[in-house]
């Protein structure tokens, strides 16, 4: 089963608002990381966040980890249609990935 | 230049052929990886290496057979190719495994799209 569990599967919003997405794993970390894939290309690494961190940002990205509930939310804010891609995260347990949230930003 | 590359970009194949995919990394790192990403876009690990030696190998058909020559290539060859088999192959690689104190930040190829018919 995969470790990585992302959710919600698709995401809809405006040019402007904010994206929230999950992950959910099952087992001890050292570290979980989110990636960005667009349609048809390979994926690329966004953030790292180390399993003694609590919340980390890359400029208009925002990764919190709770490892007591063994999750993780990735937030966007004010986001861009160049934003709209399908969004990853895994564990460096196992770098298992899940089916994705697929973000859609309508201009 | 491309840090992780992979070929062919394409292939198109007809059933019971067998196919390579190529991939090689430029970064120095130590593990390589295949997924497999279905047509529902989930992404699948199949192999991983570390220093050419097999650390993961997931319940995949035995008809898919990874090959690390040296640590900078992981090939896939597919033996018997069936209709089930058409998915988009990605080949990544990190400077360090699963389960070790280093970095998995994992770095893709572009895939390879095999369509068999």
């Amino acid at each position: 089963s995969q470790q990585g569990e992302e959710d919600p599967q698709a995401l809809s919003i405006q040019e402007g608002e904010n994206a929230t997405m999950n992950c959910s794993y099952k087992t001890s970390i050292n570290n979980l990381q989110w990636y960005r894939q667009n349609s048809g290309r390979g994926l690329v690494h966004l953030i790292l966040i180390r399993s003694n961190e609590r919340e980390k940002h890359s400029g208009r990205l925002r990764v919190t980890l709770d490892t007591s509930k063994k999750s993780s939310s990735l937030l966007i804010t004010a986001s861009r249609a160049a934003d709209t891609a399908s969004y990853f995260c895994a564990t460096d347990h196992d770098m298992r990935f899940g089916a994705g949230t697929r973000l859609t930003v309508k201009p | 230049d491309t840090a992780v590359s992979q070929t062919p970009k394409y292939l198109v194949t007809q059933m019971g052929n067998d196919k390579s995919i190529k991939c090689e990394q430029n970064l120095g790192h130590d593990t390589m990886y295949w997924y497999k990403q279905d047509s529902k876009k989930f992404l699948k690990i199949m192999f991983s290496y570390n220093n050419k030696e097999l650390i993961i190998n997931e319940t995949v058909p035995n008809r898919f057979s990874p090959k690390s020559p040296d640590k900078a290539h992981l090939n896939l060859h597919i033996n018997s190719l069936e209709l089930g088999d058409s998915a988009v192959y990605f080949c990544a690689s990190s400077p360090g495994f699963v389960g070790s104190v280093l970095n998995t930040e994992a770095f893709f190829g572009q895939g390879t799209r095999l369509t068999v018919v």
